[in-house]
């Protein structure tokens, strides 16, 4: 079974700290994401990663930047938290195979609230 | 502008019912539709797929329906458990090489015993 793994299940910030996100997965995918999910909004792609230090900018990328310095890690970074990151972020994975198209596999999330 | 529509945000089914769930899409190019399962505080799991090149994919009682002319995709639950009461988010991916999958806003899916 393919596991992916959030580092914290809950969190709770302050305006303005930095926050890190973590997400592990043990399927050797090439690819990795960091969506957000909110009420009524359904689920909106960050960043996503196709390899180590390689990143892309999703839908929302603003406020965020991400890191990949290994295959199996991809932190998800808010350099500055602000009230209006409060939500729930999900970290996803899948392999890459040419032409075809990949189940992406989820992690439990991370509920964030910003103070 | 919202590419992936599911237009119903809750549907409400009696136990041992047919559940069909709706999702519409707006952009040509997409190839490749999931549907994916989210109960609270986990995340999204996958429930089934279809390429468009089929029309119809089926998965012990889930069946996914592929309309290309209407762009139109829809997920039947036969028959529906309360176990099956989640959220539902429909997906897409577009074009070959792609790797961004495009969401809808999800329905919740509410089965009555």
């Amino acid at each position: 079974d393919v596991k992916v793994t959030q580092s914290s299940r809950y969190l709770v910030k302050r305006t303005g700290e930095k926050v890190f996100l973590e997400c592990v997965q043990d399927m050797d995918h090439e690819n990795m994401f960091w969506y957000r999910q909110d009420p009524g909004l359904g689920l909106r792609l960050i960043y996503f990663s196709y390899d180590v230090k390689m990143k892309e900018k999703g839908d929302i990328p603003e406020g965020y930047s991400v890191s990949r310095e290994k295959k199996e890690r991809f932190s998800l970074i808010l350099e500055s938290a602000s009230t209006n990151q409060t939500s729930m972020y999900l970290c996803a994975s899948s392999l890459f195979t040419s032409g075809s198209k990949n189940i992406q596999y989820f992690g439990a999330g991370t509920r964030l609230s910003v103070l | 502008d919202q590419q992936v529509k599911q237009n119903s945000p809750s549907l409400s089914v009696q136990e041992g019912r047919i559940s069909i769930l709706n999702c519409d899409y707006t952009n040509s190019m997409f190839d490749y539709f999931l549907w994916y399962k989210k109960y609270p505080a986990e995340g999204p799991t996958f429930l089934i797929s279809i390429s468009s090149i089929k029309d119809k994919n089926e998965d012990g009682r889930f069946t996914v329906f592929l309309n290309k002319s209407a762009k139109h995709l829809s997920l039947h639950i036969v028959p529906s458990q309360p176990g099956d009461s989640a959220v539902y988010f429909c997906a897409a991916y577009s074009g070959a090489g792609s790797y961004q999958l495009t969401f809808g806003k999800g329905t919740k899916l509410s089965v009555i015993p």
